[in-house]
């Protein structure tokens, strides 16, 4: 049973460009959430998506946005790269909108130079 | 503002010299905390949830215990493949609210 999925595994981009980063819930997964976290940190939330609205999101700027597509995978979209975009991304994917808990996929590790 | 504190932000022990992990947490209205390991470059991976005071949880050489301030995770007996990141995350159950506000972690090198 593969768990949740996330592509490309690492990506260098420069500042100003545009990111498109993937995910695949895990199987029987509704929910994905989208996390940053930077080195030495623990993630931070950015945002939800469920039946393919964004329900809650965090303390990020506009330039975050994301989809959720009936499969429900989705795709976090930042633009206007920044230096401090930096981190890994981690998309988490659960049942019920996360209250039993969520799957973590492995990563994106992005690097902005 | 909820928040999560852990201590101590690293924690070397040599294989089999037991020790526990702290989580302190403030939030308005519990919903869930949750323990999970990281590995170097990987995504977290889920050990644990404890849902109310008094709950204990264990898993192999780890045991899990929530108190309505803070929560413990013992490690006893550890092992250098016990090495990791160890992070604590809450959910809240204010309005309506399903994400996890984690810890900055605890980093734990067993040594052999």
């Amino acid at each position: 049973d593969a768990g949740v999925t996330q592509s490309p595994t690492h990506l260098i981009k420069t500042r100003g460009q545009q990111v498109t980063l993937r995910c695949s819930p895990k199987s029987g997964h509704d929910t994905v959430s989208w996390y940053q976290q930077a080195l030495g940190q623990g993630p931070q939330f950015i945002f939800q998506y469920y039946e393919e609205e964004e329900r809650q999101r965090g303390n990020f700027p506009d330039r975050f946005s994301g989809h959720q597509f009936p499969n429900y995978s989705s795709e976090l979209n930042v633009n206007a790269l920044l230096l401090g975009d930096s981190a890994l991304y981690l998309c988490a994917s659960s049942t019920d909108r996360g209250y039993y808990g969520y799957t973590f996929g492995s990563g994106t590790r992005l690097t902005v130079v | 503002e909820d928040q999560v504190t852990q201590s101590p932000e690293a924690l070397r022990l040599q294989e089999g010299e037991s020790s526990s992990l702290n989580c302190s947490y403030t939030v308005s209205g519990l919903r869930g905390l949750f323990w999970y390991r990281q590995d170097p470059g990987k995504g977290p991976e889920f050990l644990f949830t404890l849902y109310s005071a008094g709950e204990e949880k264990e898993k192999e050489r780890l045991k899990a215990t929530l108190t309505k301030k803070e929560s413990f995770l013992h490690i006893t007996a550890p092992k250098p493949e016990d090495s990791a990141t160890y992070l604590c995350a809450v959910q809240a159950g204010k309005d309506s609210s399903y994400k996890l506000i984690f810890g900055s972690g605890t980093r734990l090198l067993v040594r052999p």
